[in-house]
């Protein structure tokens, strides 16, 4: 069955720094993936999705993640964080026509002024 | 457009008792998916519905129970509660595309519920 594997419970960055959250997948099939935000008392948010097109996939709110095969790695990035991205954030993996979705167990990010 | 709305926002119970949970789904979306969200990690997928049966399920007990309506709403039902079923409840709902691999699923606020 298809997992994720996120690096890094907490993720501390300044304002203005570059933002990297990791996530790692095991998947038997090719997979598609997914980042989630989730800002306190809140449901999930979709940032962006990869499904098997461009391996570098663009989301809402300036980030963005690069679908590495050979690293079996979707990591999130972006260039400038602000105050605002503090939140909790999620990956997770489904397969072909596979609703089950599997979600990795988040990372904090923290945004410092 | 409401989105996908969950009631109730909070809920308190004790052992022993059972629960109901409630979703209505994103308008035009007519799959929902229900997963669990214990403190601290990521959500757990309990079990999805579509045309009012269960089409698929997670590694869940069958003490969780669901239902789906004709208006495609849906219920989760938990009997017999354990300490360990507190957790935040989340509903998802999608549009099924047969011709799609995937469904993109938009999750609501969830339901807070405290085992005593």
């Amino acid at each position: 069955a298809q997992s994720v594997t996120q690096l890094g419970s907490h993720v501390s960055v300044s304002e203005g720094a570059l933002v990297l959250l990791r996530c790692n997948y095991s998947s038997s099939v090719p997979p598609y993936l997914f980042w989630y935000v989730q800002y306190p008392n809140q449901g999930l948010q979709l940032l962006l999705k990869y499904t098997s097109a461009a391996t570098l996939v663009k989301g809402i709110n300036g980030f963005e993640a690069e679908f590495k095969k050979s690293e079996t790695s979707f990591h999130l990035t972006k260039p400038s964080a602000h105050m605002s991205d503090a939140a909790e954030y999620f990956c997770a993996v489904s397969e072909y026509n596979n609703n089950d979705m599997r979600f990795g167990a988040g990372t904090r990010l923290t945004v410092k002024p | 457009d409401a989105g996908v709305t969950q009631s109730p926002t909070h809920l308190i119970k004790t052992r022993g008792q059972q629960v109901t949970l409630r979703c209505s789904p994103k308008s035009g979306h007519d799959t929902v998916s229900w997963y669990q969200q214990a403190l601290g990690q990521g959500p757990q997928f309990i079990f999805q519905y579509y045309e009012e049966e269960e089409r698929q399920r997670g590694n869940f007990p069958d003490r969780f129970s669901g239902h789906q309506f004709p208006n495609y709403s849906s219920e989760l039902n938990v009997n017999a509660l354990l300490l360990g079923d507190s957790a935040l409840y989340l509903c998802a709902s999608s549009f099924y595309y047969r011709d799609r691999p995937y469904n993109e699923q938009f999750f609501g606020p969830g339901t807070r519920l405290t085992v005593l």
